[in-house]
């Protein structure tokens, strides 16, 4: 059965303070992993995808790599603006396009 | 971009009344929509994946008969909670796949039943 397991379940972070989030997926094979990103009360907001290991995608202060094992959400010098519930989803090889999700980390920077 | 939308985005209903809420891709076609529920500080829980023209494909212990979903076209697909009881109150999030490598979510539609 494939799996997702986030950690950890929160975070605090100071505003500057550099920090990275895990992902630990068991899956059949990988067809991709995803990240996205959850504000309280709204839908996941897509982030990255990624396919391979070694793969690494970038966007702002947020960074994501990709092991065969575990993906990492790397957040450099975050901001307040950055606090939400992190989450990671697989999809598997073989069957649909149903994604498995992991169960969030919620991430807080404080100013 | 990709966006998804839902209406309504939050409704209150009375127990034993059936709602319906719909899921529209407005920017590209979605041959595939999933619904998913999410419950206070939980993950997103699917619930079906819905596939234009065909019936939709229901995870285990999920109600078909309770949860009616209805692809109708490559934008919108719905999902009505018939019967509701207090139990079904919930944050229903759908998403819809441009690509096989790509699913984009809607904003969610905060059910209460009383």
């Amino acid at each position: 059965e494939d799996q997702v397991t986030q950690s950890p379940e929160a975070l605090r972070l100071q505003e500057g303070e550099s920090s990275s989030l895990n992902c630990s997926y068991t899956v059949s094979g990988l067809r991709g992993l995803f990240w996205y990103r959850q504000d309280p009360g709204k839908g996941p907001e897509f982030l990255f995808t990624l396919y391979s290991a070694g793969e690494e995608k970038e966007k702002e202060r947020l960074k994501a790599t990709l092991t065969k094992k575990e993906s990492f959400l790397h957040i450099t010098a975050p901001k307040p603006e950055d606090s939400a519930t992190y989450l990671c989803a697989v999809h598997a090889v073989r069957g649909s396009e149903k994604l498995v999700f992991g169960k969030g980390t919620k991430l807080t920077v404080n100013p | 971009g990709a966006v998804v939308s839902q209406h309504p985005s939050w409704v209150i209903c009375k127990s034993g009344t059936s709602v319906k809420i719909e899921c529209r891709s407005l920017d590209f076609q979605a041959t595939t929509m999933f619904w998913y529920r999410q419950f206070p500080k939980q993950s997103l829980m699917l619930m079906a994946t819905s596939n234009e023209g065909s019936k939709a494909t229901y995870e285990q212990g999920v109600e078909k008969d309770k949860f009616l979903i209805n692809h109708a076209s490559l934008t919108l697909s719905t999902l009505t909670v018939t019967s509701a009881h207090p139990e079904d109150s919930s944050f229903y999030i759908c998403s819809a796949s441009r690509s096989r490598d790509e699913q984009f979510f809607g904003p969610g539609t905060r059910l209460t039943v009383l």
